[in-house]
Order: C-alpha cells, then sequence, then structure tokens
C-alpha cells in the first residue's frame, strides 16, 4: 500500500477483555515498530521487528502485551485483560532499512480506551 | 537511558514570522535525528532525517540543524503559514533500533 495502515483507528474495550490491533506497513520496509503514546506525550518504543523475526521487545510493559509478524508483513499487538493504564494511542511504523535506523513512516495509530 | 527535551512546549506566533524549535538530548551517541509533525487525531508524519555526520538538511521552509557534541538539534521554520500550526516531535535513533521521542512542541500560527 501507498502508507502505514492500522486497524482499527477507535477500540474501546471493557477492563478484562482481550484486544488486537493490526499494522499493514509499507511495501518491502523490513523494519517494524510499535509505539505507545499518552496524550500530551511523545511516543514510547514497544517492540520492533526485523522481517519476522521480533529483535527487541525490551519496552512491552508486562506479559499481557504479545506482538507478532509472522510473515515478515502484517503484525498485530495484542494485550491480554486490558486495563485502564493500556489506554492510549498505539502507532506503528515501518522503515526500509533493515538495522531499523533508517526514516520512520507511522501510520494514523490505535486508539484504545479501557473502560 | 536517552532523555529528550524539546522547548518551548507551546509555542503561539502571528502568520509570517520565522521560527525555532529547539530539541535536545542527552547521549550524543546517536545514529540520526528526525522530526516529525503530528496533526491532532493523526500519525506522525517525517519532515526531515539527519545523520549523525551531517549537520543540517533542508525542505522548502524547513531547516534543521544538528550538533551532537553539544547533544542539541533545532527546526527552523521560515515564513510561518496556518497551516503549520501542529505539534513538532523530535526523535533520536540509538541502539540501532530505538527511537526516543520528545515529548513535542505545540505550534499555533495565527492568521
Amino acid at each position: 500500500g501507498a502508507g502505514v495502515s492500522q486497524s482499527p483507528r477507535y477500540k474501546v474495550a471493557k477492563r478484562g477483555q482481550d484486544v488486537a490491533l493490526r499494522c499493514d506497513p509499507i511495501s518491502g520496509h523490513v523494519s517494524l515498530f510499535w509505539y505507545q503514546q499518552a496524550l500530551g506525550q511523545g511516543p514510547e518504543f514497544l517492540t520492533y521487528f526485523q522481517n519476522e523475526a521480533q529483535l527487541d521487545k525490551s519496552g512491552l510493559p508486562s506479559d499481557r502485551f504479545f506482538a507478532e509478524r509472522p510473515e515478515g508483513s502484517v503484525s498485530t499487538l495484542k494485550i491480554q485483560r486490558t486495563q485502564q493504564e493500556d489506554s492510549a494511542v498505539y502507532l506503528c511504523a515501518s522503515s526500509l532499512e533493515t538495522l531499523g535506523t533508517g526514516e520512520l513512516f507511522f501510520g494514523e495509530g490505535s486508539r484504545l480506551t479501557v473502560l | 537511558k536517552q532523555e529528550v527535551t524539546q522547548i518551548p512546549a507551546a509555542l503561539s506566533v502571528p502568520e509570517g514570522e520565522n521560527l525555532v524549535l529547539n530539541c535536545s538530548f542527552t547521549d550524543s551517541a546517536i545514529y540520526n535525528l528526525q522530526w516529525f509533525r503530528q496533526d491532532p487525531g493523526k500519525g506522525l508524519t517525517s519532515l526531515l532525517l539527519i545523520q549523525s555526520s551531517q549537520r543540517e538538511q533542508t525542505s522548502g521552509r524547513l531547516n534543521a540543524s544538528l550538533d551532537k557534541s553539544s547533544g542539541r538539534s533545532t527546526l527552523y521554520i521560515a515564513a510561518s503559514q496556518p497551516g503549520d500550526s501542529a505539534t513538532y516531535l523530535c526523535a533520536v535513533c540509538a541502539n540501532f533500533n530505538k527511537f526516543y521521542f520528545g515529548s513535542g512542541t505545540k505550534l499555533n500560527v495565527k492568521p
């Protein structure tokens, strides 16, 4: 596609529900990132994929967060047993560079609200 | 851990004014620095990317400089327009795959 596509754009979940957020990166982009952005703050790193390999998941806040990119293209961020503190915008970015140091292209984000 | 600070947090200027946004970072061992623009409810749009070996980059009315040794970058916007109103974020790339973001400068350009 022309840009990074994320779905759903908005998700409301009851506390304790599981959610899945999808990211479709720019075709051919090797690197894929997930970031979490709280209101009024800059994005915070969650995890990084190089093709299908998850090379860095040091930013995932708890073991309730899980990300995958099984075929090296589309990625899913799953949050189990959602808590109110999980409410945020989840941003996906992709990059052509294999080292993860290249120009980042972001999607529009998925805004998660946990009630 | 890399800390990125952006000053000011908010800025309001009349249309046509030239302005400078500041970004500072604590660890000079970076691969590159990127400036982004974020409109309300939207994702981030890349404006300029400066590699660690470069001093500045220009795109249209935007000019970004990088002084790695002092841990500073500036984004200069010439002849500001109302359409420039947005939040501007800088991010430094460290540890080969981590970008550390500042909290942004919210710019309002008044017609």
